[in-house]
């Protein structure tokens, strides 16, 4: 079965900082995989999605992921944190597209 | 884009009660949809998926006949709770997976359920 661990449930960095979120999977076959936000009592939203395309994906907002198989990494980055970031973000594996497996999550606090 | 609303977004009612959920995708048809529950600060654990016009598939301990989920329509999917405790109480999210295999799933904005 697929899953994914998400390293560090909370993540603190200054505003304009870099930001690096880390996810690391297992999959007995090639996964799908995720980044999702979500805002306090409110639903997921979807950052970026690997899907066996291109290793370096970009998504919204400036966030990117890169797929390293090596490594078994799908890590999420954007250059420059934004006070609007902070929020709680989800990796989560699919195997063709079937059900999810989240991670636990990371909370992202940007300070000023 | 794909659209899925979640219905209601919020319930608050007596220990006891059964609550239906619904779970529609408005622009797409979506053969599979999925149920999950989200605890306070935590991640979401799946806990079925809702197939259309075939019984669902239920994560192991989650309780078919306490999570009623019937999926009548390529369109809307239920999940309903029945004699909701206070332990009931969570944040049910649902998604529904567009029949293109390779387009990712939609989300719902969720349903924050209460049981006093």
């Amino acid at each position: 079965a697929q899953s994914v661990t998400q390293l560090g449930s909370h993540v603190s960095v200054s505003e304009g900082a870099l930001v690096l979120l880390r996810c690391n999977y297992s999959s007995s076959v090639p996964p799908y995989l995720f980044w999702y936000v979500q805002y306090p009592n409110q639903g997921l939203q979807l950052l970026l999605k690997y899907t066996s395309a291109a290793t370096l994906v970009k998504g919204i907002n400036g966030f990117e992921a890169e797929f390293k198989k090596s490594e078994t990494s799908f890590h999420l980055t954007k250059p420059s944190a934004h006070m609007s970031d902070a929020a709680e973000y989800f990796c989560a594996v699919s195997v063709r597209n079937n059900d999810m497996r989240f991670g636990a999550g990371t909370r992202l606090t940007v300070k000023p | 884009g794909a659209v899925v609303s979640q219905h209601p977004s919020w319930v608050i009612c007596k220990s006891g009660t059964s609550v239906k959920i619904e779970c529609r995708s408005l622009d797409f048809q979506a053969t599979t949809m999925f149920w999950y529950r989200q605890f306070p600060k935590q991640s979401l654990m799946l806990m079925a998926t809702s197939n259309e016009g075939s019984k669902a598939t239920y994560e192991q301990g989650v309780e078919k006949d306490k999570f009623l989920i019937n999926h009548a329509s390529l369109t809307l999917s239920t999940l309903t709770v029945t004699s909701a405790h206070p332990e009931d109480s969570s944040f049910y999210i649902c998604s529904a997976r567009p029949e293109i295999s390779n387009q990712p799933q939609h989300f719902g904005d969720g349903t924050r359920l209460s049981i006093l």
